[in-house]
């Protein structure tokens, strides 16, 4: 069972591309999560959203983009990507920023730049 | 940085029992989670540990000492559904998660 949706769960683009990955949390979550799974490496986390306001960049290149119109929908939009950004991207949410709760994942989206 | 260490791989008999260790370094500590993550699905949550003990919830347990910077993931009684990949992850001073690469635990019949 899970509260957290993504679409689409599989993308393929070439890096001329312009394409957005899209999350929505059913759980009346405050805080969103971006992350970046790459095969055999640990989880990064690239983008933290706190009622609806952006709190942590880490280090992103400016070819992401995230954006979160309201609590419940986080969006990544991708433009001139390289073939290394092909990986995992899950959107996770959690009630708080500072809670103790732990955090829900959606299924991903695995991402291909060609 | 964070610096979280657990093994690549393990393998066990079905009904069997398994321990996946992982040793820590973080700035601040904020509790430490355990995530099991089976191939092309999302992490799920197992287990959380604050303060120093095991937690225990039916087959999996998880131990934390804090001191030490360690933790580990008990799984007991195998089951071949148990195959999967197992994230430990801790939350630092700033509520931030961050993760080890993942233990694949392989079931064998």
């Amino acid at each position: 069972e899970t509260g957290v949706t993504q679409t689409p769960r599989h993308l393929v683009m070439g890096m001329t591309n312009k394409k957005s990955l899209k999350c929505e949390q059913h759980l009346g979550h405050n805080a969103m999560y971006w992350y970046k799974q790459s095969a055999k490496k640990p989880l990064e986390l690239m983008f933290v959203y706190n009622f609806k306001e952006q709190t942590e960049n880490n280090s992103v290149p400016s070819r992401f983009s995230p954006e979160c119109p309201n609590s419940s929908h986080l969006f990544l939009h991708l433009h001139t990507l390289q073939p290394e950004d092909s990986a995992l991207y899950l959107c996770a949410s959690s009630r708080l920023l500072e809670s103790v709760d732990t955090q829900y994942f959606g299924p991903g989206t695995r991402l291909t730049v060609l | 940085g964070q610096n979280i260490d657990q093994p690549t791989e393990m393998t066990a008999t079905e009904g069997a029992i398994v321990q996946i260790n992982c040793t820590y370094q973080t700035s601040g500590f904020n509790g430490l989670f355990w995530y099991q993550q089976h191939a092309g699905e999302a992490p799920t949550f197992l287990s959380y540990n604050v303060l120093d003990g095991l937690e225990e919830k039916g087959r999996f347990s998880s131990f934390l000492s804090r001191s030490k910077g360690y933790s580990y993931l008990l799984l007991k009684e195998l089951q071949m559904k148990d195959s999967a990949s197992y994230l430990c992850a801790v939350r630092d001073r700033d509520y931030k998660l961050s993760f080890g690469a993942g233990t694949t635990v392989t079931v064998r019949a």
